[in-house]
């Protein structure tokens, strides 16, 4: 059974960091490319970026490719988010999500959501 | 970035109605265009890619269509569990990948 298991989430002020994980088990982590999606309170999806079966290839949305860093640890099946520079607007659900293997482009699983609150 | 507008933002259909929710991207992509279901409370659930390409395990009274700009997921006999929102997205043109804002389907 395909899994994936965020966790770091929690309450973190204005302007500090926070770092991601989402641990991968039930299939070969190291041969698909993996995502970050979020998605604030009531609100729809919003893709953050994307990272590549060796790490040689991460995309991001534009307007958070200076807060937002996307990595990975193959040996230890973990996808990482991590985040800086935190804002009230990046109060949200954060999804792992794997791509399809066929079709990179599109999440054919996900992770149950990691709750990020910014406030002080 | 390109612009999915979903329509309508909501409704509401009786058990075994047919259901069409449609998807208008702000250019051409190209049949590249999924559809997701998220249920209450649930994170995402990949239904449809490459506009018509049921994904495994989904069931066949899902449905996706269309190209160029205008696409459309369609339900044949709602049944109760398919009550959620449903989420296209667009992934011609990219970064980023671009989400349209939602369809909340509710039972009448």
């Amino acid at each position: 059974e395909v899994k994936l298991v965020e966790s770091g989430g929690g309450l973190v002020q204005p302007g500090r960091s926070l770092k991601l994980s989402c641990a991968a088990s039930g299939f070969s982590f190291n041969d698909y490319w993996m995502g970050w999606v979020r998605q604030a309170p009531g609100k729809g999806l919003e893709w953050i970026g994307e990272i590549n079966q060796d790490s040689s290839t991460i995309n991001y949305t534009p307007s958070l490719k200076d807060k937002f860093t996307i990595s990975r640890d193959n040996a230890q099946n973990t996808l990482y988010l991590q985040m800086s520079k935190l804002g009230s607007e990046d109060t949200a659900i954060y999804y792992c999500a794997r791509a399809h293997r066929y079709n990179s482009y599109v999440m054919d699983a996900w992770g149950q959501g990691a709750s990020v609150t910014v406030s002080s | 970035d390109i612009r999915m507008t979903q329509s309508p933002a909501s409704l509401s259909a009786s058990l075994g109605e047919t259901v069409n929710i449609e998807c208008l991207a702000s250019e051409d992509i190209y049949s590249d265009l999924a559809w997701y279901q998220q249920k209450p409370g649930k994170s995402p659930q990949l239904l449809i890619y490459n506009a018509n390409s049921l994904q495994n395990g989904v069931p066949s009274r899902f449905s996706g269509s269309g190209s160029g700009t205008q696409y459309s997921l369609k339900i044949n006999s709602l049944q109760s569990e398919d009550v959620a929102t449903y989420f296209c997205q667009q992934y011609n043109n990219y970064p980023p990948y671009t989400f349209g804002a939602g369809t909340k389907l509710e039972l009448k």
